[in-house]
């Protein structure tokens, strides 16, 4: 079985330049996350899809970062100006759907892509 | 609030001794909890999980947690440690209301030779 697919895997941009993060999960999986883990501290989470509606996304700085998850499957992440405090590995997660059975809750990462702000 | 703590910044055991790595949580109603280990350089793989039932759970590498209800912890543990068990692991807690998922600060985990 394929894993959680990220891309890129290391990317350095300047503040204000934009940036997207692309993410395929593990096939049949209905929920898709995205965290942000900063160095030293545990993943954030910043947006959750159940197929390709939003399930949460209380904790996504919505002034510059957007995401989608276009026919329920690859899901994109977009820092449009970036930050230097969003450097950080964004990670992307998938579960195979915790509406159906609590055995399915555990999630799948992906590698993460580590985005460098200069 | 939901909220996960992770007392230890870093554990440290020799080789072949038993290793216990610590968490204790807060969740409004029954937790759902995990543990996940991060290598150098790769995502997070899930170890381990309570969902109901017994309280001692097995997982993946020889690890086992204990869920304590009065105590609100969820201790990770392993009778006899690996170098190749360094790692990062973090615990876990999911709001079965909010869907979300919380992550704890991380606890290193060095077995020396």
């Amino acid at each position: 079985e394929a894993g959680v697919a990220q891309s890129p895997r290391y990317k350095i941009i300047e503040k204000r330049q934009s940036v997207a993060f692309w993410c395929n999960p593990i096939s049949g999986h209905a929920t898709l996350y995205w965290y942000q883990q900063i160095l030293g501290q545990g993943p954030k989470l910043l947006i959750q899809f159940q197929n390709n509606g939003v399930v949460d996304d209380s904790q996504l700085p919505k002034d510059r970062f957007s995401a989608e998850r276009l026919k329920g499957v690859d899901s994109t992440l977009k820092i449009q100006p970036a930050k230097l405090e969003d450097s950080a590995v964004y990670l992307c997660a998938s579960s195979l759907d915790p509406a159906l059975l609590a055995g399915n809750l555990e999630q799948y990462f992906g590698p993460g892509t580590r985005l460098t702000v200069t | 609030a939901q909220s996960v703590a992770q007392p230890e910044d870093q554990v440290n055991v020799a080789e072949g001794n038993p290793l216990t790595v610590k968490c204790t949580y807060s969740v409004s109603g029954n937790p759902y909890l995990f543990w996940y280990v991060q290598y150098p350089n790769r995502g997070l793989q899930f170890l381990l999980k309570y969902i109901t039932g017994d309280n001692l759970v097995k997982g993946s590498y020889g690890f086992e947690a204990e869920f304590n209800k009065s105590q609100t912890s969820f201790h990770l543990k392993k009778p006899s440690a690996l170098v190749s068990d360094s790692a990062l692991y973090f615990c876990a807690v999911r709001d079965l209301m909010s869907f979300k998922t919380i992550f704890g600060a991380g606890t290193r985990l060095f077995v020396k030779a």
